[in-house]
């Protein structure tokens, strides 16, 4: 059964850059019928899709984020992963990474990583 | 981008009851609707793709129903377990923007 791991720090200077990686376990990354997704929640809040991913490359991101949000893949070592620069508060989070089917529903997720921007 | 409301934000229900959510769209979005299950801690699971048909593993208690702006999820009898958050999530717009609901809370009466 396909698993996903977040792994990065937990703790990040304002202004600085976020960055995580997402490993697959037990499945291809390059598989053509999924994305790669990641979504975050904030502490007691709802959920924000940041972006996605396709094998080939191909990304989408959420329009609010877009200016400071890139993910990148790495087919031949099956992981991905998210970078999100000039980082403040707002940015605190669990970052969430997902498998997504073709362009629509989100499954299996990993764990989380709760990640705090704090100085 | 669709905006997704879910009513009401609180339920508060016994075990054995009968539970129904609502998730409403600002704009149809045909059937291109998930639900998902959230318990303290944990990452979302999935429940229900495409407005009505469970995932793998699901019990066949959680049903979804609608199209267009109103959908719902339907829990028949409800168990311990249940008391969760519940999210609906939509899939429709293009390009790619994925929302989701603000979530609907199962407390135990």
């Amino acid at each position: 059964q396909l698993q996903l791991q977040e792994a990065g720090p937990g703790l990040v200077k304002p202004s600085e850059t976020l960055s995580l990686t997402c490993t697959v376990s037990f499945g291809s990354i390059s598989s053509s019928s999924y994305y790669w997704a990641w979504i975050r929640q904030p502490p007691g809040k709802g959920l924000e899709w940041i972006g996605h991913i396709y094998y080939n490359g191909r990304t989408f991101y959420n329009p609010s984020l877009t200016s400071r949000v890139t993910i990148s893949i790495d087919t031949s070592h099956n992981f991905f992963s998210l970078n999100v620069t000039s980082v403040t508060a707002a940015d605190t989070a669990v970052y969430y990474c997902a498998r997504q089917y073709k362009s629509e529903y989100f499954d299996p997720w990993g764990q989380g990583i709760l990640v705090t921007v704090s100085s | 981008e669709t905006v997704l409301t879910q009513s009401p934000a609180t339920l508060s229900v016994s075990p054995g009851d009968r539970v129904t959510l609502s998730c409403r769209a600002s704009q149809s979005i045909n059937r291109n609707l998930a639900w998902y299950q959230q318990k303290p801690g944990q990452a979302p699971r999935l429940l229900i793709y495409g407005a009505s048909t469970r995932a793998t593993g699901i019990p066949a208690r959680f049903s979804g129903s609608g199209s267009g702006t109103e959908f719902t999820l339907t829990i028949s009898s409800l168990q311990s377990g249940d008391f969760a958050l519940y999210y609906c999530q939509q899939y429709n717009d293009w390009p790619p923007m994925y929302t989701f609901g603000q979530g609907t809370k199962l407390d135990i009466k």
